[in-house]
């Protein structure tokens, strides 16, 4: 069984503040690790695909970093706004690349 | 451009009824999986197919079935529901090969038994 998990679990900032959540994944046979942001109701929205060890993504005001030996993964949130509330979740694959597996997410709540 | 589409959006069923959600995505992909959400568990694999005409079991498949006879849809089936299968649904697919691959989900499937 692959055992994602992500901490915290919640997180309640204020407006401007900056962000970071831990995704940590087996660190033997990885594949890629993915990261979502998801708003209730919503599908979730693919931010980052992460491959190589050291990896490092950006979009916008979000930035991620990718630790394969160790089997971790950092989302950060740079000057966090309302809009950024959501769940943010990770996934992990394997080598063989069939099963996606979660993590439970993080939920941040962003106040203004 | 449709992406994933999931069909019933929400539906309410008795104890002991059976349904079918059906998945369709137009990408032409090979992969397909139907996950459950539920509060504090994040998102949870049920099945997964990695091509027309087969599947697989993923973490919680009890209580479910699957088809892939068209690559282009999954569908999902309760047998005899029980309160516990309520929850969100959510159907993904990706086209096979490269890791760096994204995966494309449904809008969800709301379903409650009573």
């Amino acid at each position: 069984i692959l055992n994602v998990e992500q901490s915290p679990q919640s997180l309640h900032v204020q407006e401007g503040d900056s962000t970071n959540f831990t995704c940590s994944f087996p660190s033997s046979n990885f594949y890629a690790l993915h990261w979502y942001r998801w708003e209730t109701a919503k599908s979730p929205e693919a931010l980052f695909v992460m491959t190589l060890n050291g990896d490092e993504k950006k979009k916008g005001r979000i930035s991620a970093t990718l630790n394969t030996k160790e089997g971790y993964s950092y989302l950060y949130i740079k000057g966090s706004q309302p809009e950024d509330s959501a769940t943010y979740l990770c996934a992990f694959s394997d080598t063989g690349f069939q099963k996606l597996v979660f993590g439970t997410g993080t939920r941040l709540l962003v106040s203004p | 451009n449709a992406g994933v589409t999931q069909t019933p959006k929400f539906r309410v069923l008795k104890t002991g009824q059976s349904m079918t959600l059906l998945c369709a995505q137009d990408m032409n992909h090979e992969y397909m999986y139907w996950y459950r959400q539920d509060p504090g568990m994040g998102l949870r694999l049920i099945h997964y197919s990695v091509g027309e005409g087969t599947t697989a079991k993923g973490e919680v498949p009890d209580g479910y079935n699957v088809s892939r006879l068209k690559k282009q849809n999954f569908l999902l089936g309760l047998e005899s529901a029980a309160p516990s299968q309520t929850s969100v649904y959510f159907c993904a697919s990706r086209p096979q090969g490269q890791p760096g691959n994204t995966i494309y989900f449904g809008e969800g499937s709301w379903l409650t038994v009573v």
